[in-house]
Formats: structure tokens, sequence, C-alpha cells
């Protein structure tokens, strides 16, 4: 059974912190890894990864994968409140359908 | 404006009754996607549709039922088999062979 596994479940910082989340996967026939942020409503993109330590930034957020010890790393640099979401980590697997398995999230919480 | 939209916002059922969740979107997109999250858990699949006319089940599709009649429209009814289903529920939507799946804003549903 595929699996996803995020740490920490829940953080609490203040404005200007920075932040590291974790996703680490248990899956047969890794294809990609998506992160997306969610704020009550519906989740929204932020990355795609699909190659070994190849960093994706936008901004403040980056992101990195490591196929062979079967994780990603979310960063978050220069906290702000409008950053307070869940963070949601999924994996695709190759098949005839790009089904996705999501992690249970990463509650983050900035303080101001 | 491109997106997916849900109606409604929220629903409220009695416990025995069938109710149908409305998933509309205009990206013309082939795949559509339902999931289902509860509080503290990820997203898990309930249905999916890569074409018209074709749909397969999720990792929790008991109790539920969807049709693909039309490339934007993928409704999710929720019947009265379904022993829990008060939770948030989210459409999402992809180009065929492409990994990322895009939201609406999903549907509250309270089975009271």
């Amino acid at each position: 059974e595929d699996k996803v596994v995020q740490s920490p479940l829940s953080l609490v910082v203040h404005e200007g912190d920075t932040v590291t989340l974790n996703c680490s996967y248990e899956v047969t026939n890794f294809r990609s890894l998506l992160w997306y942020k969610q704020e009550k409503k519906a989740p929204t993109f932020l990355f795609m990864l699909t190659s070994s330590g190849i960093e994706k930034k936008s901004g403040r957020l980056s992101s990195i994968l490591d196929k062979k010890e079967l994780f990603s790393i979310l960063n978050i640099t220069a906290t702000q409140t409008g950053d307070s979401a869940v963070y949601l980590c999924a994996v695709v697997t190759s098949g005839s359908a790009r089904q996705l398995t999501f992690g249970s999230g990463t509650q983050l919480t900035v303080l101001p | 404006d491109g997106g997916i939209t849900q109606s409604p916002k929220y629903l409220f059922r009695k416990e025995g009754q069938n109710v149908t969740l409305s998933c509309e979107q205009n990206l013309n997109h082939d795949a559509m996607y339902w999931y289902r999250q509860d509080p503290g858990q990820g997203l898990r699949l309930i249905y999916y549709s890569q074409i018209v006319n074709d749909f397969q089940k999720g990792d929790i599709a008991e109790g539920y039922s969807v049709s693909r009649e039309k490339k934007e429209s993928f409704p999710l009814t929720v019947t009265s088999a379904q022993k829990n289903p008060t939770a948030f529920y989210l459409c999402a939507s992809s180009i065929g062979d492409q990994d990322t799946q895009y939201f609406g804003p999903g549907t509250r549903l309270t089975v009271l």
C-alpha cells in the first residue's frame, strides 16, 4: 500500500522565522511529488518535483526531492502571517491514471 | 475565467437521504477526480474519470456514485449506504497525461 507521511503535524512560528516541512513516501512506481497549500478551501498548487537534487523555487518558498532517500522538503523563509495554512504533499504513481496519494498535511501557523 | 466550480458550498442532509454534489470545469481538462477530506487527514480518492462515459473507483468508493456524461461535469452522489458521509468534498481536474491536479473550492457536507 502506498504511503505518504508528513512531519511535523503542526508548527507554530513567528513572522520572519524560517520553516522546513518534511514529506517521506513509500510507493510503488514513483512518478512525481506535488506540494499544495490549503487555506480553508481548495488546495492550490505550489510545486511539482520529478528529479532528485533539483530545487524548485518561487519567492520565499523552495522545495527539493531526494529520490534515493524517498523524501522531500518544503522550505519557507521570512514567514508571514499569510503563510498560515495546511501544506499538503502528494505523490503521483505511474499507471493508466495519474492518481495522487496524499499525506495528512502540516498545519503551519505564523504569529505576528 | 477558467476554473472549477463546486456547488453547493455547504450542504446539510438527513440520514437516509441521497445527495448530489456538483462539479463543473471549463478548463477543457480530460480527467476529473473526487476526494474526501476529514479533519486532520489528507485527501482520499473516491472516484476518477479520464474520459467521458468512463470512470473508475478510487480507494473509498463504497456508498458513492458518479457519472460523466459531459467533459465539463462530474457530479458525485452520496448515497444512504455511505455510513459516515460528513466531510469536506473536493473535486479536481487535470490535463489527461499531466500530473498536476487543480482543485475546486469544495463542498462541506453535514449529515444531521
